[in-house]
């Protein structure tokens, strides 16, 4: 059991460039998450997915585009890099919509936007 | 709206002495409170939850935490700190409608002297 896997690991990109991130699980859950980290702000969530084919914005989706591919598979994009967009960014699972539900987090991707 | 606010960006203890990492919560309705913590490099691991069954809840690696309706509060404890705790905590609570992510403290940073 992978749990919840993300790739890449670590990523830099030059201004106006674009890139996926991709994340995967491997426990059946209905709702994934992408958030983005930045020192002294916790997390954010820019997106989230409650269902295979459904996906919703969070508090910070500007810039970022997703995909919920299938069960497994939430996919998140730049489409055009900024400077701005430079965090670590966690990719979460839970099993459905009931509030207390452990959400179990990826490893994350570093991303630097030069 | 959901928030919760998380005392102390930094704390130091000396191994063997009390943990204490504060979290306070605002929310028009009884919340489901989270603590998470994340190692250096890796994702976020939930250390335990609090889902209104007790007000006493403990979680893994020795830690507690109390919820206090009168005080808001939500801190967490250890009553010995190991080297191993020295790690960055994170308070959470549940969106209370549309997608069940989590709103995220800015975190704690524990440091365990030796």
């Amino acid at each position: 059991n992978a749990g919840v896997t993300q790739t890449p690991k670590f990523q830099v990109l030059k201004t106006g460039q674009s890139m996926t991130l991709q994340c995967a699980q491997d426990m059946n859950h209905n709702s994934m998450y992408w958030y983005r980290q930045d020192p002294g702000m916790g997390l954010r969530l820019i997106y989230y997915s409650a269902s295979e084919g459904t996906t919703d914005k969070g508090e910070v989706p500007n810039g970022y585009n997703v995909s919920r591919l299938n069960k497994r598979e939430f996919s998140l994009r730049l489409e055009s890099a900024a400077p701005s967009q430079t965090s670590v960014y966690f990719c979460a699972s839970s099993e459905g919509a009931v509030g207390q539900e452990t959400q179990y987090f990826g490893p994350g991707t570093r991303l630097l936007v030069l | 709206a959901q928030s919760v606010t998380q005392l102390g960006s930094h704390v130091s203890v000396s191994e063997g002495a009390l943990v204490l990492l504060r979290c306070n919560y605002s929310s028009s309705v009884p919340p489901y409170l989270f603590w998470y913590v994340q190692y250096p490099n890796q994702g976020l691991q939930l250390l335990l939850k609090y889902t209104s069954a007790a007000t006493l809840v403990k979680g893994i690696n020795g830690f507690e935490a109390e919820f206090k309706k009168s005080e808001t509060s939500f801190h967490l404890t250890k009553p010995s700190a190991h080297m191993s705790d020295a790690a960055e905590y994170f308070c959470a609570v549940r969106a209370q409608t549309g997608a069940n992510n989590l709103f995220f403290g800015t975190g704690t940073r524990l440091t365990v002297i030796p």
